[in-house]
């Protein structure tokens, strides 16, 4: 079945450690997104990437950063993770194009220690 | 950055009865989405919506993009035990940016 895969489902990592989480698709959708999900809250829309092109959310920290080095594959790259950056992390992609339709990953949830 | 209020926050109803929620905003949206969520899970689409006054039907569930383009509603008709979690509305605009609202968390008691 085309799918959205989250790698891993749970991660635990240190202060200050940095750390990345990773997002494969088989839909062959243009469009890579990254959420943020605290608990209890709504996901917060961290950037995409529509192909190679990047787009950064205005309020996004810079200690997060993303890589797409192909169609298939988004990376999420904490630099230095805070008590704070604990949360859910929810990889989702669409087609593009006028077609707003997402499709999300089983998310990550990540603990700071 | 933008706002949706979802309401409202929480439902408790009886299995069979029809359920109704809407999402309210300040901003005009081009597309107005409806997920459900169960815990420990993504988000899964439940309805998408493109045009100012369409109402969609997926099953047991409507929903209808608001003419002011500021508002979106879900219904659930005939619930049953599995329509239980967490609705969220999600509003797009821009290009691909997407908020999400504060979402409705739903029980059916059987």
């Amino acid at each position: 079945d085309a799918m959205v895969i989250q790698n891993p489902r749970y991660q635990v990592t240190q202060f200050g450690k940095p750390v990345t989480l990773s997002c494969s698709q088989t839909l062959n959708h243009n469009v890579m997104y990254w959420y943020q999900q605290k608990s209890s809250q709504a996901p917060k829309l961290l950037f995409h990437y529509y192909d190679k092109d990047f787009n950064n959310e205005a309020d996004t920290p810079d200690n997060f950063q993303s890589r797409r080095p192909n169609t298939s594959f988004c990376f999420l790259d904490i630099r230095s993770p805070g008590l704070g950056d604990a949360a859910m992390y929810l990889c989702a992609t669409s087609r593009g194009g006028e077609d707003y339709e997402q499709y999300f990953g089983p998310g990550t949830r990540l603990t700071v220690t | 950055g933008q706002q949706l209020n979802q309401s409202p926050q929480s439902m408790f109803i009886q299995e069979g009865e029809d359920v109704s929620m809407n999402c309210t905003s300040s901003s005009i949206f081009n597309t107005w989405l409806w997920y459900k969520q169960d815990p420990g899970e993504g988000p899964v689409l439940l309805i998408a919506l493109y045009k100012a006054g369409e109402l969609t039907s997926n099953g047991r569930l409507t929903a209808q993009f608001g003419i002011t383009r500021k508002d979106s509603f879900l219904n659930i008709s005939a619930s049953i035990p599995s329509d239980v979690g967490i609705y969220f509305c999600a509003g797009q605009w821009g290009s691909n940016q997407f908020y999400f609202g504060t979402g409705t968390s739903l029980t059916v008691i059987p």
